[in-house]
């Protein structure tokens, strides 16, 4: 049973402009949720996380938001570069283990 | 932050035979994990290893099939065994390495196609 959703395997963003990926999940349990970036033929790497208690964290041009009513998470770039084109996964901590969705898709054009 | 060397790299295997993959990680980890990304799908968790003791096994998975080691604090093996068509996945193997943010990292993956 999927518990973290990623509806949208695939976006498409002009550089420049913003890309916001979502992310929606299942179990009201999770309290810490990570992004990653994945480069084909590399593993995962971390991009950003928050925690159940904050609804808003950034880091340079990457911000994630949550709205634990909606149980519904989105990270936004801004402005997409075409270095960011990868698939991005969404995660939730539960115990030491993480739980994935199955990953969005970003390209961003020139 | 840490470093996790994955082995091999990618790999075609015939049906029936087992696959060992490695991970070494360059500073001593208490946990290390297993997953498997099959086409068009997310990570699942496999197993949780620890050293000194037996790993645990994500629902659906059993021991006999994906044996996993874990001799000591920086080093695992997955053996992907009796393999058929379906095995057909990307593993990685990750480790908490403190490195802040739950210090998740990940190894670059092991391309599993099996004929």
């Amino acid at each position: 049973d999927q518990q973290v959703k990623q509806n949208s395997p695939s976006l498409s963003v002009q550089e420049g402009r913003i890309s916001i990926l979502n992310c929606d999940y299942t179990n009201s349990m999770f309290d810490y949720f990570l992004w990653y970036k994945k480069y084909p033929a590399e593993g995962p790497t971390f991009l950003i996380s928050i925690s159940s208690i904050k609804d808003k964290n950034e880091d340079g041009r990457f911000t994630v938001f949550l709205n634990k009513s909606a149980k519904h998470l989105s990270l936004h770039i801004v402005p997409s570069q075409p270095g960011d084109s990868a698939v991005y996964f969404c995660a939730a901590l539960s115990g030491y283990a993480l739980n994935f969705g199955k990953g969005t898709s970003l390209l961003v054009t020139p | 932050s840490a470093v996790i060397s994955q082995k091999p790299s990618r790999d075609i295997c015939q049906r029936g035979t087992s696959l060992t993959i490695q991970c070494q990680v360059d500073s001593q980890v208490t946990m290390m994990f297993w997953y498997r990304q099959q086409p068009g799908q997310s990570l699942t968790l496999i197993a949780t290893a620890n050293q000194g003791s037996e790993a645990t096994y994500e629902s659906g998975f059993v021991i006999d099939k994906f044996p996993i080691s874990r001799p000591n604090l920086t080093f695992s093996t997955l053996t992907v065994s009796n393999m058929s068509p379906e095995d057909s996945s990307i593993y990685l193997c990750s480790a908490v390495t403190g490195d802040g943010n739950y210090g998740y990292t990940f190894g670059s993956g092991t391309r599993l196609t099996v004929v």
